[in-house]
């Protein structure tokens, strides 16, 4: 069965960097969830999206953006990127607003940050 | 702000034995799940409980959900290395996010 895919795996970039995580949710689901979880803590929700639309938003920084694209696929853009922001990235799609049956979750993008 | 609070924290058992896990919230919620973590890897989804449903069984595991004392466990029955992790409650509500506790990690001893 297909999974919510996200990309790249891994990533290191220097201080004051920008990084572009992607994430590519389970076809036909039409909500995007972020978070993130440093290292040894709980994962953090950043931001949501439905339909093409945001539709939560969270502990996401200005420096942070995103956006939920025709295909549903979304993406998180990072700038002025720092040490703190270290940490794993998680996706996860559902169907609808509601969260009936649990979030399906990426494999995540580990950013390091250096 | 931080929803769910794991009891206890760590836990370490032996192979075979059972494991029970906590977890305590402070607002009104439409579900509450539980996910699994291997080290530094993705979340994995294990159960979601109803707010209207008292338990619910998956395996070896078992969720029950208290909501009059705000408080729902996990039990894994005997268990394997392989369950070796960290374990997350998160509540859901009408919003569209759900909110995770600290977790516990649980070590199973061979």
């Amino acid at each position: 069965a297909a999974g919510v895919i996200q990309s790249p795996r891994h990533l290191i970039k220097e201080k004051r960097e920008t990084a572009t995580l992607k994430c590519y949710p389970i076809p036909r689901h039409d909500t995007v969830y972020w978070y993130q979880q440093g290292p040894g803590q709980d994962p953090q929700f950043l931001i949501s999206f439905y339909e093409k639309m945001q539709s939560d938003k969270g502990s996401i920084p200005d420096r942070f953006s995103a956006q939920q694209f025709s295909d549903y696929h979304s993406e998180l853009n990072m700038s002025s990127l720092e040490l703190g922001d270290s940490a794993l990235y998680f996706c996860a799609s559902s169907v609808g607003r509601q969260n009936y049956y649990g979030y399906t979750f990426g494999s995540g993008t580990r950013l390091t940050v250096v | 702000s931080q929803q769910g609070e794991e009891d206890p924290q760590a836990l370490s058992i032996q192979e075979g034995e059972n494991a029970t896990m906590n977890c305590s919230y402070k607002t009104s919620i439409n579900n509450l799940q539980w996910y699994r973590q291997n080290s530094g890897r993705g979340l994995v989804h294990l159960i979601l409980i109803r707010s209207n449903e008292r338990e619910k069984h998956s395996g070896r595991l078992r969720v029950t959900l208290d909501t009059s004392k705000k408080s729902s466990s996990l039990l894994i029955t005997a268990s394997r290395a392989a369950d070796t992790a960290s374990y997350f409650c998160a509540t859901g509500n009408r919003d569209d996010k759900i909110i995770f506790g600290k977790g516990t990690r649980l070590h199973i001893l061979p």
